[in-house]
């Protein structure tokens, strides 16, 4: 099993691109989850999903959007990129109340 | 609001000594908490789920307790090696199961 899975590991944007970063799990597990993590904050939550063609808000939404179209699969787009966005992205998977699993994160640097 | 707060934020331990951190979170509506381990560079990886007051679980030289009537958890460490190092994150469902709220993680380093 691969487990998590990101997509890319690194990117570099200049302000107003936009981007999708692909998240693949392996283990179907049903929740979904992507978080940013930036220096001396903890992980905050962008959007989750509970399952195949669901989406939810978490804490830190603004600006990005999902889509989980197949169950092993969460997409997260970002329309017009923007400095704040800058930051390392974390995608998880869940199966019920066990522990989540993370993918190796994704390095976004906008410009 | 729920809120996960995680004490210290940080800590220096001289190798072969033990230490213990704190996690405490809201009492009421407990599910579980959970504890992570993520170390620099790489993602967090799982160290323990637990459901009950009273629970205590051990990973080699790593244990948790849990006192779910007073809100806290408390990690220790063992004997710390240099492999210890690492910033340790509890986390508390809002309900049944999704959504975790994250501590700020206490950020451990052990000095040779």
């Amino acid at each position: 099993n691969a487990g998590v899975t990101q997509t890319p590991k690194f990117r570099v944007l200049k302000t107003g691109q936009s981007m999708t970063l692909l998240c693949a799990q392996d283990m179907n597990h049903e929740y979904m989850y992507w978080y940013r993590q930036d220096p001396g904050m903890g992980l905050r939550l962008i959007h989750y999903s509970v399952g195949e063609g669901t989406t939810a808000k978490g804490e830190v939404p603004d600006g990005y959007n999902v889509s989980r179209l197949k169950k092993q699969n969460f997409l997260l787009g970002l329309e017009s990129a923007a400095p704040s966005q800058t930051s390392v992205y974390f995608c998880a998977s869940q199966r019920g109340a066990d522990t989540q699993y993370f993918g190796p994160g994704t390095r976004l640097t906008v410009l | 609001i729920l809120n996960v707060e995680q004490s210290p934020q940080s800590l220096h331990v001289q190798e072969g000594d033990s230490t213990n951190f704190t996690c405490s979170f809201p009492s009421s509506n407990f599910y579980a908490l959970h504890w992570y381990r993520w170390e620099t560079a790489k993602s967090p990886e799982a160290l323990f789920v637990m459901t009950l007051n009273g629970d205590e679980k051990k990973k080699g030289r790593i244990s948790a307790t849990l006192n779910t009537k007073e809100g806290y958890s408390y990690l220790y460490i063992k004997g710390s090696q240099p492999e210890d190092s690492a910033t340790y994150l509890c986390a508390f469902p809002t309900d049944s199961n999704y959504q975790l709220i994250w501590g700020a993680g206490t950020k451990l380093i052990i000095k040779p």
